[in-house]
């Protein structure tokens, strides 16, 4: 089965500074990799999804991720926090089968200190 | 175009009561979930739906839960006999076609069961 880990429930940053949220995952072949943000009482907006195109994946708002199959990981980053970045962060897997729902990992809350 | 919907934003109910929360889809998507997010435990995959059809119910959490959907577009969500363990928030979220492609998340409805 499928499971994501993400390190760290929160993570704070002062505001210019880089921001690392980290994603790990476990499954037997490469899967599809999503980031969401979930900002306070709304709903998930998609930030950025690999799919096997490109491991560096360019997503909204200036933040990317990489994929790196030999470590398991698609962290997200973006070099430099803005005020408006303070949120939750999710980040999901799905398999290539296309049968099977997205699993999330817990969500790691982003705080921007001015 | 009008994006993922769900009614009510906030329902506030006593134990006991059976509660509806509804969902609509963006319109054209055949598949659409249902998440139940509670403080600190990210997302709970609940149910999928594939036109009106639920391949996948294997995270109804009881038999007090159920899930319908007709006409391939609006989705409701039924708990009976809540219990003050169902207090979260409920997500809805829909994809054009199956399970891996990109879900697209509605506000979510916040049930309180007093």
């Amino acid at each position: 089965a499928q499971s994501v880990t993400q390190l760290g429930s929160h993570v704070s940053v002062s505001e210019g500074a880089l921001v690392l949220l980290r994603c790990n995952y476990s499954s037997s072949v490469p899967p599809y990799l999503f980031w969401y943000v979930q900002y306070p009482n709304q709903g998930l907006q998609l930030l950025l999804k690999y799919t096997s195109a490109a491991t560096l994946v360019k997503g909204i708002n200036g933040f990317e991720a990489e994929f790196k199959k030999s470590e398991t990981s698609f962290h997200l980053t973006k070099p430099s926090a803005h005020m408006s970045d303070a949120a939750e962060y999710f980040c999901a897997v799905s398999d290539l089968s296309g049968n099977t729902p997205l699993v999330f990992g817990k969500g790691t809350r982003l705080s921007v200190i001015a | 175009g009008a994006g993922v919907s769900q009614s009510p934003s906030n329902k506030v109910t006593e134990k006991g009561k059976d509660v509806e929360l509804r969902c609509d889809p963006i319109s054209g998507h055949t598949a659409l979930y249902w998440y139940r997010q509670s403080l600190g435990q990210g997302l709970e995959f609940l149910i999928y739906f594939q036109g009106n059809s639920a391949p996948d119910k294997s995270g109804l959490p009881s038999d007090r839960f159920s899930a319908e959907r007709t006409g391939g577009s609006v989705s409701t969500l039924t708990i009976q006999r809540t219990q003050q363990e169902d207090s979260a928030v409920y997500l809805c979220a829909s994809s054009l076609t199956r399970i891996g492609d990109t879900q697209y998340f509605g506000p979510g409805t916040r049930l309180t069961v007093l």
